[in-house]
């Protein structure tokens, strides 16, 4: 069965700190894995998405995700955290047929303090 | 930009009644969805929805759970008698025709539902 995990509840940074936030992933194929943003009151926002090729994927916002098979994870990062990130974000991976229900994390709330 | 929107916000009922969570897809969306998050924990996977007919569903999705798409707009998600483990935010999302693997999930911004 797949799964994953957030291991990080709450996360809290400087602005135009570097951040990573963690995840790690049980699945029995080949993952598929995304990183999700909320804002408060909004709905889920893909950040980024992992299928196969460099494991090293670019997204949205200037965040970035390495794959990492050896170690089951698919952390988040970025360089500079801007006020703007603070959020929650969900890492999830993809199974069912074309991978397409998604399995999240229970999330990382990221708070930014000036 | 097109966007999924869910209605209402927020839903408040008694236990064991039934209760209709609406969204609006993304107009040229085939591939619909249901997730909750029940507070403090993970978002869940429901069930999917294609072609007027559900395609997958998880444990949760018991028989006091259905969905409907009824006109062409709108995509319906029933409980039929709410229960108190039913309190949680619902979210829906859409995804394009493509078949591709992973095609994005455009989720709307949730409704959440109390049960008292």
């Amino acid at each position: 069965a797949q799964s994953v995990t957030q291991p990080d509840i709450h996360i809290t940074v400087s602005e135009g700190a570097s951040l990573e936030l963690r995840c790690n992933y049980s699945y029995g194929a080949t993952p598929y894995l995304f990183w999700y943003v909320q804002s408060p009151g909004q709905g889920l926002q893909l950040l980024l998405k992992y299928f196969s090729g460099d494991t090293l994927v670019q997204g949205i916002k200037g965040f970035e995700a390495e794959f990492k098979r050896s170690q089951s994870s698919f952390n988040l990062r970025k360089p500079s955290v801007h006020w703007s990130d603070a959020a929650e974000y969900f890492c999830a991976v993809g199974a069912g047929t074309g991978a397409n229900n998604l399995f999240f994390g229970t999330g990382t709330r990221l708070t930014v303090i000036p | 930009e097109p966007e999924v929107t869910q209605t209402p916000s927020h839903q408040v009922t008694q236990m064991g009644q039934e209760v209709i969570l609406r969204c609006v897809p993304i107009s040229n969306h085939l591939y619909f969805y249901w997730y909750r998050q029940i507070l403090g924990q993970k978002v869940e996977f429901l069930v999917s929805f294609y072609n007027n007919e559900i395609s997958e569903k998880s444990e949760i999705f018991d028989d006091q759970f259905s969905v409907e798409r009824p006109d062409g707009s709108n995509f319906t998600l029933k409980i039929r008698s709410t229960k108190l483990e039913d309190s949680a935010m619902y979210f829906c999302a859409s995804r394009g025709a493509l078949a591709a693997v992973g095609n994005e999930q455009f989720f709307g911004p949730g409704t959440r539902l109390t049960v008292l």
